[in-house]
């Protein structure tokens, strides 16, 4: 099993260009999730999903969108990027929370997208 | 303030300390987590514990649900144990992680 998988792995956009960032789990995890991880900061939610078709915003969704078209896919989008959109994105997936009665359950990250805007 | 703090920032140590790393949480959770980044930047789930303690090889996490704390422990620690550990807490009854800023931890032979 691959886990989860991220593509690209590295960009640079100059300001106004548009690029979409693909994830890809093959663990059958129903949710799924996109961090920015930026320096002094803890990683920050951007945006999530609890099953294919829907998401939902997190704690910094402005300036992306996302959609969750299958199951295993989870891609986030940046339509016009900016300099402070320069980060390291992650994608995680998990099992939704009681699921057997684990609780809540481990999220599994992806190797990370380094994205910088000029 | 960040809901989630760790302490210390940064740590050295000599290989074979006993390595502390403390996470102390303003709000009510289910469940916390600690993460291992290493420094190619790859993030694994080291622990997940919701009351009591854990063990794995030489790591051991503690949490106390009272005080809101929990500890990462290192015993006999290793250069290969260098990395970013990053505390994360279940805020309430959500799958939503709120997450600590990391600790960098640096073992020298």
């Amino acid at each position: 099993n691959a886990g989860v998988t991220q593509t690209p792995k590295f960009r640079v956009l100059k300001t106004g260009q548009s690029m979409t960032l693909l994830c890809a789990q093959d663990m059958n995890h129903e949710y799924m999730y996109w961090y920015r991880q930026d320096p002094g900061m803890g990683l920050r939610l951007i945006h999530y999903s609890v099953g294919e078709g829907t998401t939902a915003k997190g704690e910094v969704p402005d300036g992306y969108n996302v959609s969750r078209l299958k199951k295993q896919n989870f891609l986030l989008g940046l339509e016009s990027a900016a300099p402070s959109q320069t980060s390291v994105y992650f994608c995680a997936s998990s099992y939704p929370q009681g699921l057997a009665g684990i609780g809540y359950n481990e999220q599994f990250f992806g190797p990370g997208t380094r994205l910088t805007v000029l | 303030k960040n809901e989630v703090e760790q302490s210390p920032q940064n740590l050295t140590a000599q290989e074979g300390e006993f390595i502390t790393i403390n996470c102390s949480y303003s709000v009510g959770i289910s469940a916390l987590h600690w993460l291992q980044q290493h420094p190619g930047g790859g993030i694994v789930s080291l622990f997940m514990l919701s009351s009591g303690k854990k063990k794995h090889g030489r790591l051991i996490a503690t949490i106390n649900i009272q005080e809101k704390h929990s500890s990462l422990h290192i015993t006999a620690s290793h250069p290969r144990d260098s990395a970013v550990y990053i505390c994360a807490a279940h805020k309430g009854d959500t799958d939503k992680l709120i997450f600590g800023t990391g600790t960098r931890l640096q073992v020298f032979p």
